[in-house]
C-alpha cells in the first residue's frame, strides 16, 4: 500500500496559471518535504515542513509556495508557473526525532508540464 | 556547509559484473548521516541505506554492499554480480545532525547493466 501519495501523478498547466500539487501520507511522520527534480539531475529540496515550521530554502523562487493543513497533507502552490518550472516533484515524509533522521519516503512524484 | 559528490555521472557494465558507485561528501558536523537511494526508470526513490557517522563498520546485504570510510570522507556503494534490474539511477545524500530534517542529494549516478 502506498505510504506517501501524490496527486496527479502528471499535471499540465499553462504558462502563468497556477497550479498546485497534493502529497498525503499515511506514516505519521512529523516532516514532510518537497523536492524538485529536473531531467537527469538530483532531487533540488524546495523547503520542508518540522511539524507545522515551514522551512524554506534560501534559493527556493517566491513563485513556490506551500500548506501544510494537518499532518497527513501538504502541498505546493506554484503561483505563476514558468516553463523552467517543468519537473518532477518529488514529496517526502521523514521521522524525525531530533537526534536522527530515520530516512526518507518518496511518493512516486508528479510529473508537471507548462504549456 | 554540507555537499555530496558523485563524480561519475554515467557507468556501463555488463550483467554479472561487480560495479561501485563512488560518494564523497563534505559536513562539519561530526554527527551526521548518508544515505543511498535508488531511482528506477519509474521514478520513485526508494531507500537502500542509512549509516550514522560513528559507525563506520562495513554493511552487506545480499549482493549490495556499502564501504564508509570517515578518514576519505566516502561512502561507496558496491554491487556484486549486477544484474539489468540493478539499472537505475543512484544517488548519495547526507544529513546533518545539527539539521537533521534536512537531506541533501548528490547528482546521482545512472547505472546501466547491459545484458
Amino acid at each position: 500500500d502506498a505510504m506517501v501519495i501524490q496527486n496527479p501523478r502528471y499535471q499540465v498547466t499553462q504558462f502563468g496559471k497556477p497550479v498546485t500539487l497534493s502529497c498525503s501520507q499515511t506514516l505519521n511522520h512529523n516532516v514532510m518535504y518537497w523536492y524538485q527534480q529536473k531531467s537527469s539531475q538530483a532531487p533540488k529540496l524546495l523547503f520542508h515542513y518540522y511539524d507545522k515550521d515551514f522551512n524554506n530554502e534560501a534559493d527556493t523562487p517566491d513563485n513556490f509556495q506551500s500548506r501544510r493543513p494537518n499532518t497527513s497533507f501538504c502541498f505546493l502552490d506554484i503561483r505563476s508557473p514558468g516553463l523552467g518550472d517543468a519537473a518532477m516533484y518529488l514529496c517526502a515524509t521523514s521521522r524525525v526525532t531530533g537526534l536522527t533522521n530515520e530516512k526518507l519516503f518518496f511518493g512516486s512524484g508528479t510529473q508537471l508540464s507548462v504549456l | 556547509a554540507q555537499k555530496v559528490t558523485q563524480a561519475q555521472t554515467e557507468i556501463s557494465v555488463v550483467e554479472k559484473e561487480d560495479v561501485t558507485l563512488d560518494c564523497v561528501y563534505e559536513t562539519r558536523d561530526t554527527t551526521y548521516y548518508l544515505f543511498w537511494y535508488k531511482q528506477p526508470p519509474s521514478g520513485e526513490l526508494v531507500f537502500l541505506i542509512r549509516r550514522n557517522s560513528f559507525d563506520e563498520q562495513n554493511e552487506i546485504s545480499g549482493r549490495y554492499s556499502w564501504n564508509f570510510q570517515k578518514s576519505t570522507s566516502s561512502f561507496n556503494f558496491t554491487i556484486t554480480a549486477s544484474q539489468v534490474v540493478d539499472s537505475a539511477v543512484y544517488f548519495c545524500a547526507l544529513s546533518e545532525a545539527n539539521r537533521d530534517d534536512k537531506i541533501i542529494f548528490g547528482k546521482g549516478t545512472r547505472l546501466h547493466i547491459l545484458p
